[in-house]
């Protein structure tokens, strides 16, 4: 069975700084898609980014961009220039098209001015 | 936005009744996924169907249904609720069909449930 690990309960970043957060994943798939997902303090989930397995090149969305090792087994997020309107939780969610996503359990991200 | 709706925001009722989740998907995505996120916790897929029909089960309780309309909205029922269904419930939707593209799951802004 697929597994999503998201070792950094919380993280915090200075304002304009940048943040890494880190997610690993475990799957005996060829095929899969990687996903980030926000959760800003109204509940509501936000796609972040997302990268498929197939593709060696890293997705980038603006301040987004993701560090994806697919040998490790590992899809890290880069905010870069963090703004006040970043602090949220962040999921990592694994995907095989069409199929359910699996979800990390989350890191907490503060951004101090 | 994503374009995924869900009624009601709120529902507060108390153990032992029965609740009903509404959710209409974007237009033109076929499936409907829900997920169950207990406080800060990660989300655990409940069920999904596709054009109306089941395609897949996950952590479910037997107390759980669901079902998707012709018009593709879909309700999910709670039935003898307990205080640890307290949670809330997001609806994703998709188009959940393979081609040169990736199926990505937009999320309504859920409905939150409170079991007294």
């Amino acid at each position: 069975a697929q597994t999503v690990t998201q070792s950094q309960p919380e993280m915090s970043v200075q304002e304009a700084e940048t943040v890494t957060l880190s997610c690993t994943y475990d799957t005996s798939e060829s095929d899969y898609y990687l996903f980030w997902y926000k959760q800003p303090p109204s509940r509501q989930m936000i796609l972040v980014i997302r990268q498929e397995a197939y593709k060696q090149q890293n997705a980038t969305e603006n301040r987004f961009s993701v560090n994806f090792q697919k040998a490790a087994k590992s899809f890290s997020l880069k905010i870069s220039d963090s703004q006040l309107g970043d602090a949220a939780m962040y999921f990592c969610a694994y995907g095989s098209n069409t199929d359910k996503l699996i979800f990390g359990t989350g890191t907490r991200l503060q951004v101090f001015p | 936005d994503s374009g995924v709706t869900q009624t009601p925001k709120h529902l507060i009722t108390a153990t032992g009744q029965r609740v009903t989740l509404r959710c209409s998907p974007r237009s033109g995505d076929l499936s409907v996924y829900w997920y169950q996120q207990s406080l800060d916790q990660g989300l655990q897929f409940l069920i999904q169907y596709y054009n109306g029909e089941e395609r897949a089960k996950g952590n479910i309780l037997e107390r759980f249904s669901a079902q998707q309309f012709p018009d593709l909205h879909s309700e999910l029922n709670l039935s003898s609720l307990e205080l640890g269904d307290s949670a809330l419930y997001f609806c994703a939707s998709s188009v959940a069909r393979r081609g040169p593209w990736t199926d990505t799951q937009y999320f309504g802004p859920g409905t939150r449930l409170t079991v007294l």
